[in-house]
């Protein structure tokens, strides 16, 4: 079955930790990998994608295809990095693509 | 400068009257989508677009219909809204069907 995995609904962690959101996936391909976030009253935004390999607000995601994931890390948080974080895979299927989202986490960083 | 608006971002609507939601996008995007988003739930993707091809999802129930006239428009019908269908509703697009979306405010939708 194709799914996006997301274990913590909520992770709380103090400003200047580490944070590290876990992202595990289930696809039979290659599929693309994203981090989405949305922020307080704000649209769902991407915020990084595996093909790029970049580093956006201090955040790195690296994909394992052996352990199938792909886990957003930052080395010290900050508190403006409060929000959902969504991990998201698309692939082709069927002729089509499919899109599918996990459940998402919230991330709090408290002062 | 909002790249997907969509409108209303607020919409009451009653038990088994019709509605319909717009996004429009500014992007010439090839893909749009539709997302529906009940609370503390992933989004869940309802169809797409590529272009003026149809995609539904196969668990899409046949209540939830739309259109695409022109490339910056895209509308969500809901025939005959139940209450189960009061949710966020999400447009988002893509330059192509692999690549990252962007996705409007939503608007949120309650059925009375």
């Amino acid at each position: 079955a194709q799914r996006v995995t997301q274990p913590e609904k909520l992770l709380s962690v103090f400003k200047g930790a580490p944070v590290e959101l876990k992202c595990n996936y289930s696809y039979s391909g290659s599929p693309e990998l994203f981090w989405y976030v949305q922020y307080s009253r704000q649209r769902l935004q991407l915020l990084l994608r595996h093909i790029s390999r970049e580093s956006i607000k201090g955040f790195t995601a690296d994909l394992n295809k052996g352990e199938t994931s792909f886990h957003l890390k930052k080395p010290f948080a900050q508190e403006e990095d409060s929000a959902m974080y969504y991990c998201a895979l698309s692939g082709p299927t069927s002729g089509t693509y499919k899109y599918i989202f996990g459940t998402g986490t919230r991330l709090k960083v408290l002062a | 400068d909002a790249m997907v608006i969509q409108n209303p971002r607020y919409q009451v609507t009653q038990f088994g009257k019709p509605v319909t939601l717009s996004c429009s996008q500014t992007l010439n995007h090839n893909v749009m989508y539709w997302y529906q988003q009940k609370s503390s739930q992933a989004p869940k993707l309802l169809f797409h677009y590529y272009d003026k091809d149809f995609n539904n999802e196969a668990d899409t129930p046949d209540n939830f219909q739309s259109r695409r006239p022109n490339t910056s428009f895209c509308f969500l019908d809901i025939r005959s809204p139940g209450l189960g269908d009061a949710a966020m509703y999400l447009c988002a697009t893509s330059r192509e069907q692999r690549y990252e979306q962007y996705f409007g405010p939503g608007t949120r939708l309650t059925v009375t």
